[in-house]
């Protein structure tokens, strides 16, 4: 399978534990995107990379929220000190740069988060 | 906030029926991307339109845009049950970022 994958699928975690979920896109993909999804809603943009760079983050991604791309390859986003608003699904996406800024996103399944 | 706002928000048909559901938007996009989710999994892309363009089929899919009222439709025609799903509109901006909205629920009654 080459599409994009997430580790863990689903965690389960304390308030005030500190959590990290992975993320490999697909593999000649150099954009990859962080969301959060609750409930019912839509999935919301926490940040994204053009390689190894971190090109934005949204106000969202509070000071506890931290997301690195170290070698422009996978992804890994840490939150600390887990709060119960925390809870949701975390998915992530890749795409291509090249060509404009046209190119369809793939999404990975996500990391289900709850926190107790 | 979410820039994308589907509408309606829930959508019952029969099989075989057409389902159209509208995408509205705030600011101007590079383009407009459509994605299903069935529940509890991931979100699938259905199709890409770019801001040049009005008008683009996939399949059993037609997506239309119009940016001067800055909007957007998805027609599912001769619908199955297993398009039952939710459906999303993305408006991508700069750096091809992805606003969702809250979504079109589709129920597709056999």
């Amino acid at each position: 399978d080459t599409g994009v994958s997430q580790d863990p699928r689903h965690k389960i975690t304390k308030r005030g534990q500190n959590v990290t979920f992975r993320c490999d896109p697909i593999s000649e993909h150099n954009r990859l995107y962080w969301y959060r999804q609750t409930l019912g809603q839509g999935p919301e943009f926490l940040t994204y990379f053009q390689n190894e760079a971190q090109l934005e983050k949204s106000r969202l991604l509070s000071d506890r929220f931290s997301a690195e791309r170290p070698k422009g390859s996978f992804s890994t986003l840490e939150i600390q000190r887990t709060e119960q608003g925390d809870s949701a699904m975390y998915l992530c996406a890749s795409s291509l740069a090249s060509g404009g800024p046209y190119n369809e996103q793939f999404f990975g399944p996500g990391t289900r988060l709850t926190v107790l | 906030s979410q820039q994308g706002e589907e509408d309606p928000q829930a959508l019952s048909i029969q099989e075989g029926e057409n389902a159209t559901m509208n995408c509205s938007y705030k600011t101007s996009i590079n383009n407009l991307q459509w994605y299903r989710q069935n529940s509890g999994r991931g979100l699938v892309h259905l199709i890409l339109i770019r801001s040049n363009e009005r008008e683009k089929h996939s399949g059993r899919l037609r997506v239309t845009l119009d940016t001067s009222k800055k909007s957007s439709s998805l027609l599912i025609t001769a619908s199955r049950a297993a398009d039952t799903a939710s459906y999303f509109c993305a408006p991508a901006a700069a750096g091809n970022k992805l606003t969702f909205g809250g979504g079109t629920r589709v129920l597709v009654k056999p």
